[in-house]
């Protein structure tokens, strides 16, 4: 049980485009969501945490309006990434939590390259 | 926010015991420490969790002295599928703080080799 996927697992686009990431609790209603990004031989940095219904929370330096999150259900959050630059290339993860529990469960990963 | 501090790398041998320890010198009283694994581009997966003491599950078995300062992560005969980054966690796993738990360190490293 506990199963969260990401929807893609890896994504080239031109710089300048947009990109959306699907992050799906696939058994359990998850009311927290939390969005990370990693660069290679780098730890996990947090950006944001989602909850269903309600706006995003940030964390300070990630920009709200670069990185779009939506947790319209208790079991999708979509992070898109605006006009994507190369530097926005990394590894995204999510991860969700479910209403009665502290544990996070987490997604794949999604790998993003900005050519 | 507690800090935590672990070994950059660690290096060890098919069917060794390995203890990474994780040094969190400011963990308050609600705190929990957590461990978790992870593979070249994967997401971390959980490996054990405890508050004082000692947990021991299928995986992996936590030692945490009497102040807390400190804690051990300590995997039985390892074999090569255990080489990944093996990541501490400190905070308050209490719904409302629920963002003290999502700090990641640095992680250890570990290589395991044939």
């Amino acid at each position: 049980g506990a199963v969260v996927s990401q929807h893609p697992s890896w994504v080239i686009c031109k710089s300048g485009t947009s990109v959306k990431i699907e992050c799906r609790s696939l058994d359990f209603q998850a009311t927290t969501m939390f969005w990370y990004r990693q660069f290679p031989k780098q730890s996990l940095m947090l950006m944001a945490t989602s909850n269903e219904g309600s706006k995003a929370t940030y964390e300070q330096g990630v920009e709200k309006d670069k990185f779009l999150i939506n947790h319209a259900s208790l079991t999708l959050s979509t992070l898109t990434v605006t006009s994507a630059h190369p530097e926005d290339s990394s590894f995204y993860i999510c991860s969700a939590q479910q209403p009665s529990s502290y544990e996070q469960y987490f997604g794949p990963g999604t790998r993003l390259t900005v050519t | 926010l507690a800090k935590t501090t672990q070994p950059i790398s660690m290096d060890s041998y098919e069917g060794q015991e390995v203890n990474i320890t994780c040094s969190h010198n400011n963990i308050a009283t609600n705190d929990y420490i957590t461990w978790y694994q992870q593979f070249p581009s994967q997401g971390p997966r959980f490996i054990i969790q405890g508050y004082k003491t000692k947990v021991t599950n299928e995986v992996a078995s936590l030692f945490i002295p009497a102040d807390r300062k400190s804690s051990t992560l300590s995997l039985p005969r390892v074999s090569l599928s255990d080489t990944a980054v093996y990541y501490c966690l400190v905070g308050d796993s209490t719904l409302n703080n629920a963002g003290n738990m999502l700090t990641f360190g640095g992680g250890t490293r570990l290589m395991v080799k044939p």
